[in-house]
């Protein structure tokens, strides 16, 4: 069964800082890699999606690479703002069958970015 | 354009009720997907429709759960004999056909079981 583990749980950082959000995967078995931003109360806005045969994806500060081998991502978010607030969420698409390509999530990253 | 829609956003319901939540997907969109969020986890799939059927349901939890979408546009989630851990937030997304294709999220309904 695949699980999808998220470090850290939790991150603060100050405001224009670089940072690094880790996702590991124990099936490299996988279609795609998409990660997800979901605000308090909100659902999940699509960030990024990356093809297994492709290593990253770029848009506008974010970055996210994949190294399926291994069975981990990263998301790379450059010069944080307070509006990157939110609890960021990795989720792997394997095929499961009859067309089906769910989604298997990891627990999320809550990210505070102080002003 | 519209995105996907659930409704009601919040539902409070006793133990023992009978609950059924709506999705409207995106117009086009063929495949549609239930996941469920309880607190502090990520969402966990439930069921997965491709037009009017359900090609994978292998996500519900026992037999009270059951998902129908007869024109294959809406879907209705239908949970008998609510129980207190059935309390999440139940997403829904579509996509636009079968395949590894991305899936776009509605904003979730929140059910409280009391």
């Amino acid at each position: 069964k695949q699980e999808v583990t998220q470090i850290p749980a939790a991150l603060s950082v100050p405001e224009g800082e670089n940072l690094v959000l880790n996702c590991s995967f124990t099936d490299s078995a996988i279609y795609n890699l998409q990660w997800f931003r979901q605000d308090p109360g909100k659902g999940l806005t699509s960030l990024l999606l990356i093809q297994s045969s492709q290593r990253e994806q770029t848009s506008g500060r974010l970055n996210a690479s994949l190294d399926k081998s291994s069975g981990r991502s990263t998301l790379y978010i450059a010069a944080s703002q307070p509006g990157d607030s939110a609890t960021y969420l990795c989720a792997v698409r394997k095929y499961s069958g009859a067309g089906s390509y769910q989604l298997t999530f990891g627990k999320g990253t809550k990210l505070s970015v102080i002003p | 354009g519209a995105g996907v829609s659930q409704t009601p956003s919040n539902k409070v319901t006793e133990k023992g009720k009978y609950v059924e939540l709506r999705c409207d997907p995106i117009s086009g969109h063929t495949a549609l997907y239930w996941y469920r969020q309880s607190l502090g986890q990520g969402p966990e799939f439930l069921i997965y429709f491709q037009g009017t059927g359900a090609a994978d349901d292998s996500g519900l939890p026992n037999d009270r759960f059951f998902a129908v979408r007869p024109e294959g546009s809406v879907s209705t989630l239908k949970i008998q004999r609510t129980e207190r851990g059935d309390s999440a937030v139940y997403l829904c997304a579509s996509s636009l056909s079968s395949g590894g294709y991305e899936q776009y999220f509605g904003p979730g309904t929140r059910l409280t079981v009391t």
